[in-house]
């Protein structure tokens, strides 16, 4: 079945560390993106790739990182300088240029705790 | 960046009745989406109805409907007969031709459907 995976699902970061996220999808989507949510605050964009080798970002980006070196895949590194990443960190992905089926298919999302 | 605006932090609906979450957005743009996502206790983001705001014609899809007002602005999500399993936080969203892709959320409606 096509889908999107996250990995891990719950994660646990110690002060000064860095931590990446795992996003892979087998959709054949060109664009992918990373959100945040906190509680009461909606999902926020991290960043977003809409082909490989290219991303922006998004309205939080700082104090992360991400490549998109193969379609298929969007890691998200959350770096030592995010003082905050206590979260719900989500991905997404949708298939460019497609008036008939706009939308975003979510991954199960990843728990990201700092210790 | 566009501005999504759910005003309802917390909603309840009696099992089997019909109950309206509304949402706002901000836009200067003539071709756009709007969705309502649901994300129930597990955080799986799934989508509920998407509407395109060329079509004048409300979406459905079996218990639930949208009331879309164009020049208001306005994309309300009604529930027809409300199920336990309704019971989730409800994200409006939106994506335009114009904002380079991306999706933007409103900050949710906790719904809670009482036996």
């Amino acid at each position: 079945d096509g889908g999107i995976t996250q990995s891990p699902k719950y994660l646990f970061r110690k002060e000064g560390q860095n931590v990446t996220l795992s996003c892979e999808q087998n959709l054949n989507h060109d664009a992918m993106y990373w959100y945040r949510q906190d509680p009461g605050q909606g999902l926020r964009l991290i960043y977003y790739s809409q082909i490989v080798n290219d991303f922006q970002k998004g309205d939080i980006a700082e104090g992360y990182s991400v490549s998109r070196e193969k379609k298929e895949s969007f890691p998200l590194t959350v770096t030592s300088a995010q003082k905050n990443p206590t979260a719900f960190y989500l991905c997404a992905s949708r298939i460019s240029g497609s008036t008939t089926n706009e939308k975003l298919f979510f991954g199960s999302g990843t728990q990201l705790s700092v210790l | 960046a566009q501005t999504v605006t759910q005003s309802q932090p917390e909603m309840s609906v009696q099992e089997a009745e019909t109950v309206t979450l509304s949402c706002t957005y901000d836009t200067s743009e003539s071709d756009y989406y709007l969705f309502w996502y649901k994300q129930p206790p597990s955080r799986q983001m799934i989508l509920v109805i998407r509407q395109e705001a060329y079509k004048q014609q409300n979406a459905t899809e079996n218990r639930f409907s949208v009331n879309f007002q164009k020049a208001a602005k306005s994309f309300s999500l009604k529930i027809s007969d409300s199920q336990l399993g309704d019971a989730a936080m409800y994200f409006c969203a939106y994506s335009g031709s114009n904002t380079g892709n991306q999706f933007y959320f409103g900050t949710g409606t906790s719904l809670t459907v009482i036996p």
